[in-house]
Parts: structure tokens; C-alpha cells; sequence
């Protein structure tokens, strides 16, 4: 079967270093992706990933290995408005995603 | 800038009820989406199209159906609405396989309250 793990909740502080990780168990695989949804709003895009290694992009980096099916999201010098609920997804035939059900940040001062 | 828009952000129906969710893009996108999320479960694709006319079952098509007349427009509709469709729907748009990310934009959501 198909199957993306994330934790469900997690808490850190303002100002700190967060690390949500993403297992998965996919059929096909043609990229992994994270979205950020704030409460009451659309997910938006924040990263990709199709080959292992380390993407950077300001604040947020998002790691891949393909062998271990693992991602993780790193979020620096947290701020008040990334409380949200982070979203993992692997990428399947026809873009098609397969989501997690996602982490849910808060951030505290 | 790129743009997903949805009919309605609330829609209250009764059981029974044919229900039409729209939604529109303007990226001049090939792929388009339509998923239900609930709490605990994630976003959970019901159907997707991948060209005008074309749709294809996600993983929880029971009780949808869906319409792609136009290449900017993606609906669903709810045939017979039943309290357990009760759900925030979202629709998504991408362009084709072949290109570099094949991000999904997604629209702001619909939450459909079924009595």
C-alpha cells in the first residue's frame, strides 16, 4: 500500500530550529513536496525534492534521501506566522500527490 | 499572479441535494484536481483530469462525479448528498507531467456543510 507518516503536533520556540520529518511508502515516486497551510486557507507550495540531498531556501530547507524514504522539513529562526500545519506529499504518475495528514506547528513566544 | 478560485468558501446543503462545486483557473493548466480534507486524514484525492473531457478516479470517488467541458474549469458534483460528504474540498491545478516541479496550486476551498 501507500503510506506517508508525519508527526501530528509538534511545539517549538520563537527564534528556534524545528525539524518536521516525512516518511513514505509509495508505489512511484517522482518528487516529494511540502506545503504550508495556514488555518482556514489553501495549501502553498514551499519546497520539492527529486534527488537525495539538501535544498535551501531561505529560511526553510528540505532534506531527501530516496533509499530510506525520508524527507525532512527545517524551519530557522522561527517566527509567530509559521504556525501552520505542514504538509508532506510524494508526487505519483500524472503529478498526481499523495498527501500525509500533516503536522500541525505551533509556535510559542 | 497565478490563480485557483472556487464558486463558494461555505455551502450548506440537505441530504439528498445535487450539489455543484466549481472551480476555475487561469495558469492555462492541463491538470486539475478535486480533494476532501479532514481532520486527521490529510487532503484524499476524489478525482482528477488531465485534459478537457478526461477525468480519472482518485483514491475516494464514491459518491462524485465530475465535469472538464473546458480546459479552465473542473467541477464536481455531489449526486446525492449524504451527511458523511461533509468536508472542506479543494480544488488544484498543474501543468504537465513534464515540467520541472509539477507543483499544485490550489484554490482557497470550499467547506460544504451537508444537514
Amino acid at each position: 500500500g501507500q503510506n506517508i507518516d508525519q508527526p501530528t503536533e509538534m511545539t517549538a520556540t520563537e527564534g528556534a530550529i524545528v525539524q518536521i520529518n516525512c516518511t513514505y511508502q509509495t508505489s512511484g515516486f517522482n518528487g516529494l513536496f511540502w506545503y504550508q497551510q495556514h488555518a482556514g486557507e489553501a495549501p502553498t507550495f514551499l519546497s520539492y525534492n527529486v534527488l537525495d540531498g539538501l535544498e535551501e531556501k531561505g529560511r526553510f530547507s528540505s532534506f531527501l534521501s530516496r533509499s530510506k524514504g525520508y524527507s525532512y522539513l527545517l524551519l530557522k529562526e522561527l517566527q509567530m506566522k509559521d504556525s501552520a500545519s505542514y504538509l508532506c506529499a510524494v508526487s505519483g504518475g500524472y503529478n498526481k500527490l499523495i498527501f500525509g495528514a500533516g503536522t500541525r506547528l505551533a509556535v510559542h513566544p | 499572479d497565478v490563480k485557483v478560485t472556487q464558486s463558494s468558501r461555505y455551502l450548506v446543503k440537505r441530504t439528498g441535494e445535487k450539489v455543484f462545486l466549481e472551480c476555475v483557473q487561469d495558469m492555462d493548466h492541463e491538470n486539475m484536481f478535486w480533494y476532501r480534507q479532514d481532520p486527521g486524514l490529510g487532503l484524499r484525492l476524489i478525482y482528477f483530469s488531465y485534459d478537457v473531457k478526461m477525468k480519472e478516479k482518485g483514491d475516494i470517488p464514491e459518491g462524485y462525479s465530475v465535469s472538464r467541458e473546458k480546459k479552465e474549469r473542473f467541477s464536481l458534483i455531489l449526486e446525492s448528498a449524504s451527511t458523511n460528504q461533509t468536508s472542506m474540498y479543494l480544488c488544484a491545478s498543474s501543468a504537465l507531467a513534464s515540467h520541472s516541479s509539477n507543483e499544485q496550486f490550489f484554490g482557497p476551498g470550499t467547506r460544504l456543510t451537508v444537514l
